[in-house]
């Protein structure tokens, strides 16, 4: 059973730029949730979506932004990159929502220059 | 300030060494969940508690959590160079949305 992907692995924006970052869930998942990962805060949460629908959200600017398709696959854009936005994003999915398992993807490492 | 304090922040011990990392909070949480995280990878779950008072064992890893569901710690006997990575604890808040907390991470190393 092939676990959660996440591309691109690895990424280096300037500083005005945007990004968008993808997750494929475990097949039969229908959540996924995003977080960034920094040395200084940890790991925070930054929205879940389910079924196509953002269910929760965290304390991220409207910079952060995301979707989820039909297939459960989700995307997640970052606009107007500043250099605080480096950081390891890491997307989890889980079976029915945040109430059950989650199981992370390897992240894609963002660096802004 | 951080919901969970996770403590010691960096561990560095030799094979064969007992050591117990802590995760603590002025909150009560409905569970616990303690991750490892090892260099390049996204967290993996070890165990969750939802009881006051619970104790899991995972082979040479014991979880306890609090009485009053506030804190909880992790404590690894005769740690082996597999064990070297970030351990997260994260906590739902009773009452609260699904969404966990995370604390900041114990990096563990372990020396041959």
């Amino acid at each position: 059973k092939a676990g959660v992907t996440q591309t691109p692995r690895y990424l280096i924006k300037t500083r005005g730029q945007q990004v968008t970052l993808s997750c494929s869930p475990i097949s039969g998942h229908r959540s996924v949730s995003w977080y960034q990962q920094t040395p200084g805060q940890g790991l925070q949460f930054l929205f879940e979506y389910f079924s196509e629908t953002q269910r929760n959200k965290g304390n991220f600017p409207g910079r952060f932004s995301g979707r989820q398709f039909s297939n459960s696959r989700s995307e997640m854009n970052v606009s107007t990159l500043e250099l605080g936005d480096s950081a390891l994003y890491l997307c989890a999915s889980s079976l029915a929502g945040m109430n059950t398992e989650a199981f992370f993807g390897q992240g894609t490492r963002l660096t802004v220059v | 300030t951080q919901l969970l304090e996770q403590s010691p922040q960096f561990l560095s011990i030799q094979e064969g060494e007992n050591l117990t990392v802590y995760c603590n909070s002025s909150s009560v949480f409905s569970s616990l969940q303690w991750y490892r995280q090892e260099p390049g990878e996204g967290p993996v779950l070890l165990v969750t508690v939802v009881t006051g008072g619970e104790v899991k064992k995972l082979k040479r890893l014991t979880f306890q959590f609090g009485d009053a569901r506030k804190d909880s710690s992790l404590h690894i006997t005769a740690a082996q160079t597999g064990d070297t990575g970030l351990y997260l604890c994260a906590g739902v808040l009773a009452g609260g949305s699904y969404i966990p907390t995370f604390g900041r991470g114990t990096s563990l190393i372990v020396h041959p």
